[in-house]
């Protein structure tokens, strides 16, 4: 399968809450990329982390990596009714040049 | 210019139907990706490209049909779809980096595809 796992599957939050979504995958990566989807259309992306770092953080964003647990958590501070939407996790896989993605993480913020 | 830009945004077609799929890049990216993406699902990779040369094909059926005409330009060509063909299928693009990874994924924002 070309899926990973991210979880959970649905958030639900107040405006100024923090979300946190886990991203879990299968194989060595050379990166690892969080990307961001409105209503079904195209991918947005967030922030990529290299499998060399285990730290990241961009604006209200931190990213972090842990390559011997094989997983990821992507933070977003003080949410945002905008921010809701459907966030993936994304891996390229570690000499071929693939993409490949988790599960979703459905996060809604409640004004 | 950092778009992905794919026609039509919605298409509608019935089994026996030729259509295609069409996507553009001005970036300078040498690769580019289909995806296909059911609801309330990941995207799936289908076909992978680079340097307009077919480098990853992930088993996809041969009723669809991939082509890069030049280093800007992807085609999806679709024959005797499934109704379980229906999906958004996003294109994608990359810049290869450094050691041969590539960086992020530039989206196109999709064609909703309706197999009737």
């Amino acid at each position: 399968s070309q899926q990973g796992e991210e979880d959970p599957q649905a958030l639900s939050i107040q405006e100024g809450e923090n979300a946190t979504m886990n991203c879990s995958y299968k194989t060595s990566i050379n990166n690892l990329q969080w990307y961001r989807q409105n209503s079904g259309r195209g991918l947005v992306h967030l922030i990529l982390i290299r499998s060399n770092e285990r730290e990241k953080h961009s604006g209200r964003l931190r990213v972090t990596l842990d390559t011997s647990k094989k997983s990821s958590s992507l933070l977003i501070t003080a949410s945002r009714a905008a921010d809701t939407a459907s966030y993936f996790c994304a891996w390229e896989i570690y000499n071929f040049n693939k993409f490949y993605f988790g599960s979703g993480t459905k996060l809604n913020v409640k004004p | 210019d950092t778009e992905v830009t794919q026609t039509p945004k919605h298409l509608v077609m019935g089994m026996t139907n030729k259509k295609s799929l069409k996507c553009e890049q001005h970036m300078g990216h040498r690769a580019m990706y289909w995806y296909k993406q059911k609801a309330k699902k990941p995207p799936e990779l289908m076909f992978v490209y680079s340097y307009e040369k077919l480098s990853i094909n992930e088993s996809v059926p041969s009723r669809f049909s991939p082509e890069c005409p030049n280093s800007s330009l992807l085609n999806l060509h679709l024959h005797a779809l499934q109704p379980e063909d229906s999906a958004l299928y996003l294109c994608a693009s990359s810049q290869e980096g450094e050691s041969a990874t590539n960086e992020k994924l530039f989206f196109g924002s999709g064609t909703q595809l309706s197999v009737l």
